[in-house]
């Protein structure tokens, strides 16, 4: 079946720094990949997508490659906010056509950035 | 817009008892789904469905039942309440297609006591 593995959190970066965090998948089929993320008391959002491999998604500073050699989505951005602090999930759907487009989730990396 | 709408945002309810959690959207959207979030476990789906009148059992489907009578609403029920049904619940629906996002609901935190 559809795996997904994060990284675990929390993590805790300074304003301004550089921030990774890692996806890896195990999917048969053509997935389609994303993040989204999660404020405090609030139900998640799409942060980006990507839909086939070497695909970058980038939204709000935030990028993520599609690597099908290393079966990887890892979330970047530059330079991280006190307004960036949140969850983030990795999650994939499996292309099939007809299937619902049912995401599978990892577990989730909460990042929280300080001053 | 008001996207996705989840009813009630938080319930308490005791073991054994009965209880409907709403989700409605207007996006006329045909893709609905429910989940369950877990502290440290992510999301996942209970159930989901492709337009009204069909459902499908998701991941962890058992203790719940759902129907889809119309477009718009994907009601949630659990018939006998138990304490592993403690959770937040997420309702989300998207547009047709394999690339479609889903759109949250904000959830409904339940506890079973």
């Amino acid at each position: 079946g559809n795996s997904v593995t994060q990284m675990e959190g929390p993590v805790t970066l300074s304003e301004e720094a550089f921030l990774t965090i890692n996806c890896t998948y195990t999917a048969t089929g053509y997935p389609s990949l994303f993040w989204y993320v999660q404020y405090p008391g609030e139900g998640l959002q799409l942060l980006l997508k990507a839909t086939k491999a070497d695909d970058k998604g980038s939204n709000k500073g935030f990028e993520a490659t599609y690597r099908k050699e290393t079966t990887s989505f890892h979330l970047e951005k530059g330079s991280v906010q006190v307004s960036d602090s949140a969850v983030y999930f990795c999650a994939l759907t499996d292309g099939v056509t007809g299937g619902g487009n049912k995401l599978t989730f990892g577990t989730g990396t909460q990042l929280k950035v300080e001053l | 817009n008001a996207g996705v709408t989840q009813t009630p945002k938080f319930r308490i309810l005791k073991i054994g008892q009965s209880m409907t959690l709403q989700c409605a959207q207007d996006m006329n959207h045909n893709y609905m789904y429910w989940y369950r979030q877990d502290p440290g476990m992510g999301l996942k789906l209970i159930y989901y469905s492709v337009g009204a009148g069909i459902t499908d059992k998701g991941e962890v489907p058992n203790g719940y039942n759902v129907s889809r009578s119309t477009t718009e609403d994907f009601p949630l029920r659990l018939e006998l309440a138990a304490p592993s049904q403690t959770s937040v619940y997420f309702c989300a629906s998207s547009y047709i297609g394999e690339n479609q996002p889903q759109h949250f609901g904000d959830g409904t935190r339940l506890s079973i006591l």
